[in-house]
């Protein structure tokens, strides 16, 4: 067990208009989620971490109207970049912190986001 | 700041030979630090973490907090080990972390 399932895998958007990406733990609950930013051949950016019930805490530099995160339930948070340009095209990267297992880290398989 | 640091981009040894990857973090604290592995096509998955002290897969790593250093070793590398690794470091109880740039290591045969 102990799976994080992102989706999509793929989204091509317009610019301007807003995208969402689901981030789910399908057989834990977490409490705590962590979206992560990578641009090619560089590493993963924390953007924010989210936490279930609370708003999210976000990294300096990452704007907070420009990407919303929502974390309604323990196994669901969103991520939703408003009003995209092509410079928000970017593979997102969410994680999951499972706590019976010694708040072990699980990762989703990413989502690219192009914008066109 | 806490910052980790991968000097290696690249690293490609031969099948058998001993491999290193190479990370060094800066951190005031007492960090807790890991490493991660993605192979090709899949999502990024814990290696190993040095609280545990175990060995996975044949890699270990040792905290070294003199040099604050956290190298991956193996002795006899596979060519199965060939993918993207990176060192992480967060906080001792909280759960984010900072990544290094990675690693991508190639086993050849």
């Amino acid at each position: 067990g102990a799976v994080v399932s992102q989706h999509p895998s793929r989204v091509i958007c317009k610019s301007g208009t807003s995208v969402k990406i689901e981030c789910r733990s399908l057989d834990f609950q977490a409490t705590t989620m962590f979206w992560y930013r990578q641009f090619p051949k560089q590493s993963l950016m924390l953007m924010a971490t989210s936490n279930e019930g609370s708003k999210a805490t976000y990294e300096q530099g990452v704007e907070k109207d420009k990407f919303l995160i929502n974390h309604a339930s323990l196994t669901l948070s969103t991520l939703t970049v408003t009003s995209a340009h092509p410079e928000d095209s970017s593979f997102y990267i969410c994680s999951a912190s499972y706590r019976d297992r010694g708040n072990t880290i699980y990762f989703g398989e990413g989502s690219w986001l192009t914008v066109v | 700041a806490q910052r980790v640091t991968q000097p290696e981009k690249l690293l490609s040894v031969f099948k058998g030979a001993p491999v290193e990857l190479k990370c060094n973090y800066s951190y005031s604290g007492s960090p807790e630090l890991f490493w991660y592995v993605q192979y090709s096509r899949q999502r990024l998955q814990l290696l190993l973490r040095h609280i545990s002290r175990e060995s996975i897969k044949g890699f270990t790593a040792d905290l070294n907090k003199g040099e604050t250093s956290f190298h991956l070793k193996k002795p006899f590398a596979q060519e199965e080990d060939s993918a993207m690794y990176y060192c992480a470091l967060s906080h001792q109880g909280a759960q984010k972390l900072v990544f290094g740039q990675g690693t991508r290591l190639t086993i050849n045969p």
